[in-house]
């Protein structure tokens, strides 16, 4: 089964600094997608950015970007230039590349990132 | 706003009851997906419909039972309620059963006393 780990329980950021939120994951399937969702206290789960496997270019949102390893099974989040309102819960998900069974996300713990003024 | 309309917004209820959820996927989705964030399991997936048909069953308890009816809104409805089953129960949808990415509700809190 699909595991997906987030390491880091909390992080903490300075306004206008740079943060990595790290996710590895565990798969023994070629072709996936990988996500990331931002949890905000309004508990929403809003998408931020997702991954193809089969893609080796990494995903980039404005300010946010991933460092997909798919050898290493690492999918860590990049926010640049911080900003009050990045503050929330930040969930890294799975999901198997073709529908049935696979078709559900598999999430890691989260990781609460609290931005400084 | 993700398009996604979940109802209620919040249930307080006491152990042993029945409580049903109801959730409309955004125009055009076909699938519909159950979640349950709670602070010791954090978000588990419990079951998927796709099309009035069932899916996929995830760490969904017996106690708990789904449907999507043709419009397409779906219902979880839980019963026999035990306090362990607070928590904050999201649905998901997206127009196909896999490749596309999956929009949230806001869900519903449900706490029981």
């Amino acid at each position: 089964a699909q595991t997906v780990t987030q390491s880091q329980p909390e992080m903490s950021v300075q306004e206008a600094e740079t943060v990595t939120l790290s996710c590895t994951y565990d798969t023994s399937e070629s072709d996936y997608y990988l996500f990331w969702y931002k949890q905000p206290p309004s508990r929403q789960m809003i998408l931020v950015i997702r991954q193809e496997a089969y893609k080796q270019q990494n995903a980039t949102e404005n300010r946010f970007s991933v460092n997909f390893q798919k050898a290493a099974k690492s999918f860590s989040l990049k926010i640049s230039d911080s900003q009050l309102g990045d503050a929330a819960m930040y969930f890294c998900a799975y999901r198997g590349w073709d529908g049935g069974s696979q078709g559900n996300l598999i999430f890691g713990k989260g990781t609460k990132l609290s931005v400084k003024p | 706003d993700s398009g996604v309309t979940q109802t209620p917004k919040h249930l307080i209820t006491a152990t042993g009851q029945r409580v049903t959820l109801r959730c409309s996927p955004r125009s055009g989705d076909l699938s519909v997906y159950w979640y349950q964030q709670s602070l010791d399991q954090g978000l588990q997936f419990l079951i998927q419909y796709y099309n009035g048909e069932e899916r996929a069953k995830g760490n969904i308890l017996e106690r708990f039972s789904a449907q999507q009816f043709p419009d397409l809104h779906s219902e979880l409805n839980l019963s026999s309620l035990e306090l362990g089953d607070s928590a904050l129960y999201f649905c998901a949808s997206s127009v196909g059963s896999s490749n596309q990415p999956q929009h949230f509700g806001d869900g519903t809190r449900l706490s029981i006393l």
